[in-house]
């Protein structure tokens, strides 16, 4: 699987936009571009993926480079509840199931 | 409709116990995938496995570790003869679809924690 590289931490004020980066220059093709997040003492949660064109969900924003070389999360307005460990993960398009995680972006949002 | 059920939530066992963890997939879902996380690490892939099947054990520990997903019941991740090494959070996922699609949602349960003694 192609690695990613994400900043070990970053912090967000309550109700400001928050962008996490994700950096993930080996890219192939058929890579599509997940992220998961995990809440304290909890389960990872799907949050949003992509390929090549930008996203929007209920939850976040993904903003992917035109070189697909790099992505970005966006959450539009940080809540306390945001504050979790977010992954950028690739999966190849034909290849197995399963998530590959890395170290994640630990995203603390102050009141 | 339920999420990912997982079982038990804590689990504590004594060096050379065996300790079997239970996960019930959501409902319709047939590809249950089982991933470890290690006390301040990252998350493991360990298993993946459909219906009776096992499709991926590439991240399973060779000895001691087994999982199953019978085709009437929950998935099992079974650990012969623990060691305090095995001490971890021990999550299940499942999707719909598995395999080869790359859209296919992974729902998570909320973990097993694990401690030996």
């Amino acid at each position: 699987d192609a690695k990613t590289t994400q900043p070990n931490s970053m912090e967000s004020n309550e109700e400001e936009p928050v962008h996490l980066p994700c950096n993930h220059s080996t890219i192939s093709g058929t890579d599509y571009i997940h992220w998961y997040r995990q809440l304290p003492s909890q389960g990872p949660e799907y949050v949003i993926h992509g390929l090549t064109s930008n996203v929007n969900n209920r939850m976040a924003s993904l903003a992917i480079a035109e070189d697909r070389k790099s992505s970005t999360l966006i959450l539009h307005r940080a809540t306390l509840r945001d504050a979790a460990v977010y992954y950028c993960i690739l999966r190849d398009g034909g290849g197995y199931g399963k998530l590959t995680f890395g170290q994640g972006t630990i995203l603390t949002v102050h009141p | 409709n339920a999420g990912v059920m997982q079982n038990p939530r804590h689990l504590v066992r004594r060096r050379g116990q065996e300790a079997r963890l239970r996960c019930s997939p959501m409902k319709g879902h047939s590809h249950v995938y089982w991933y470890r996380q290690l006390p301040e690490e990252g998350l493991k892939f360990m298993v993946y496995l459909q219906k009776e099947n096992i499709i991926d054990e590439s991240g399973m520990p060779k000895e001691r570790f087994s999982a199953e997903f019978p085709k009437e019941g929950p998935s099992i991740l079974r650990i012969q003869q623990v060691v305090r090494g095995d001490s971890a959070a021990y999550f299940c996922a499942s999707s719909q679809i598995g395999g080869t699609s790359s859209y296919n949602e992974q729902f998570f349960g909320p973990g097993t924690r694990l401690t030996v003694l």
